[in-house]
């Protein structure tokens, strides 16, 4: 099985970088992914990682280590609309394996 | 446009009143979820169907049924709805055939509320 680890709340400031932590331990490993979730809304889909390293997107970059089960989300220039819930997803193996932390509450403020 | 489409999007019933909350997906796409999410829980999976026709228990299964008959739709039936089933749910589907970083694509949610 999978488990998943996040923090619950994080805050942060406007203009500021935040870096939001995801561990894991898993029976199998094909792929990481971070979601973004405004209250209420669907989530959208941010990035995907299997190797190991930094994969950058704008202002979103997300780092994966598979040997540490270790992954994170790095915002930077933090916008108000970043206020979001960020869920770490860990694809097993097999389509039906894809497993969703509790996700992490991040709200900036002004 | 690209989607997935749940209705309805909130939903007020009584326990054991039978419902269905309808999904569809325009994206020809082969696997189809359905998720509830619950406050301090997470996004839980119930069921999956890998295609038409073939579906599967997620981690709680326990008082729905799916079924796929055709591959744009995968309903998510509730029999007999109990309070605990007071939740929000969400629909996603990923194109089979791709590569595994295919990522999910959600519908819109529905609230559930029963009483």
């Amino acid at each position: 099985g999978q488990n998943i680890d996040q923090p619950t709340e994080m805050t942060a400031t406007e203009g500021a970088i935040v870096q939001i932590n995801c561990t894991y331990q898993t029976s199998g490993f094909n792929g990481l992914f971070w979601y973004q979730q405004h209250a209420g809304e669907a989530p959208t889909f941010l990035s995907y990682n299997v190797l190991d390293g930094l994969e950058e997107k704008g202002r979103f970059s997300s780092f994966l280590s598979r040997s540490k089960g270790y992954s994170y989300l790095l915002l930077k220039e933090l916008q108000m609309k970043d206020s979001a819930s960020y869920l770490c997803a860990v694809k097993g193996v097999g389509y039906s394996t894809l497993t969703f932390g509790k996700g992490t509450m991040l709200l900036v403020s002004p | 446009e690209a989607q997935v489409t749940q209705n309805p999007r909130y939903l007020i019933t009584v326990t054991g009143k039978k419902l269905t909350v309808t999904c569809s997906q325009n994206m020809n796409h082969e696997y189809m979820s359905w998720y509830r999410q619950d406050p301090g829980l997470g996004l839980r999976q119930i069921y999956y169907s890998m295609n038409v026709e073939v579906t599967d228990k997620g981690d709680v299964p326990e008082g729905y049924k799916v079924s796929r008959k055709e591959k744009r739709n995968f309903p998510l039936i509730l029999e007999s709805p109990s309070p605990n089933q007071t939740s929000l749910y969400f629909c996603a589907s990923t194109d089979r055939g791709t590569a595994l970083n295919s990522p999910l694509h959600f519908g819109n949610g529905t609230r559930l509320t029963v009483t």
